[in-house]
């Protein structure tokens, strides 16, 4: 398999439930990230990952955890999240972490928080 | 800072006319600059870079873009539109403040009339 693959792809939760996204990439890249899209708004980023060490945490919520437990893999941890945290996120990966290094993007795992 | 702004939220076009899709950017130190293309459930597709060298950028797809430091613009741009062009469009300019972040535009909906 090759490429960015999330999983779940859709996942409906309540606002008290423990749940965790998924990104694993084929690519043998260096960097991560994760990234909301919501209607309408552009692109949030909110982690990014380097060799396995988070380099930024753009000012998300605690709800939100993120784990890399190696270059290949990504997790988006969440709990008691919020209505308005329903959204598209997305993973990416790029070869190093660098201005011009293009991101390789997984297709996303859609959330509704009810 | 660095932003995006990408003119029209949504763009018409009959099949074999010619696709212009507009972003312009806001830097004060020569950019990178990316176009993206998102189709209905997936992720972010890179169609074309600009690092350095050569202005007219030449992507997949049939698709190309020139960079106009004097204008500030990166619009994207094919010669003759097909159905299968139907999609999200997003231009991102690398930040240079050293934080690797890329700043996506709001994104155009590109609509293909047959």
């Amino acid at each position: 398999e090759t490429g960015v693959t999330q999983t779940p792809r859709h996942l409906v939760m309540g606002m008290t439930n423990k749940k965790s996204l998924k990104c694993e990439q084929h690519l043998g890249h260096n960097a991560m990230y994760w990234y909301k899209q919501s209607a309408k708004k552009p692109l949030e980023l909110m982690f990014v990952y380097s060799l396995e060490e988070r380099v930024e945490n753009n000012s998300v919520p605690s709800r939100f955890s993120p784990e890399c437990p190696n270059s290949s893999h990504l997790f988006l941890h969440l709990h008691t999240l919020q209505p308005e945290d329903s959204a598209l996120y997305l993973c990416a990966s790029s070869q190093e972490l660098g201005l011009n290094q293009p991101q390789h993007f997984g297709d996303g795992t859609r959330l509704s928080i009810l | 800072a660095q932003s995006v702004t990408q003119l029209g939220s949504h763009v018409s076009v009959s099949e074999g006319a010619l696709v212009l899709l507009r972003c312009n950017y806001s830097s004060s130190v020569p950019p990178y600059l990316f176009w993206y293309v998102q189709y209905p459930n997936q992720g972010l597709q890179l169609l074309l870079k600009y690092t350095t060298g050569a202005t007219l950028v030449k992507g997949i797809n049939g698709f190309e873009a020139e960079f106009k430091k004097s204008e500030t613009s990166f619009h994207l741009t094919k010669p003759s539109a097909h159905m299968s062009d139907a999609a999200e469009y997003f231009c991102a300019v690398s930040e240079t403040s050293g934080t690797y972040k890329y700043i996506f535009g709001t994104g155009t909906r590109l609509k293909v009339l047959a």
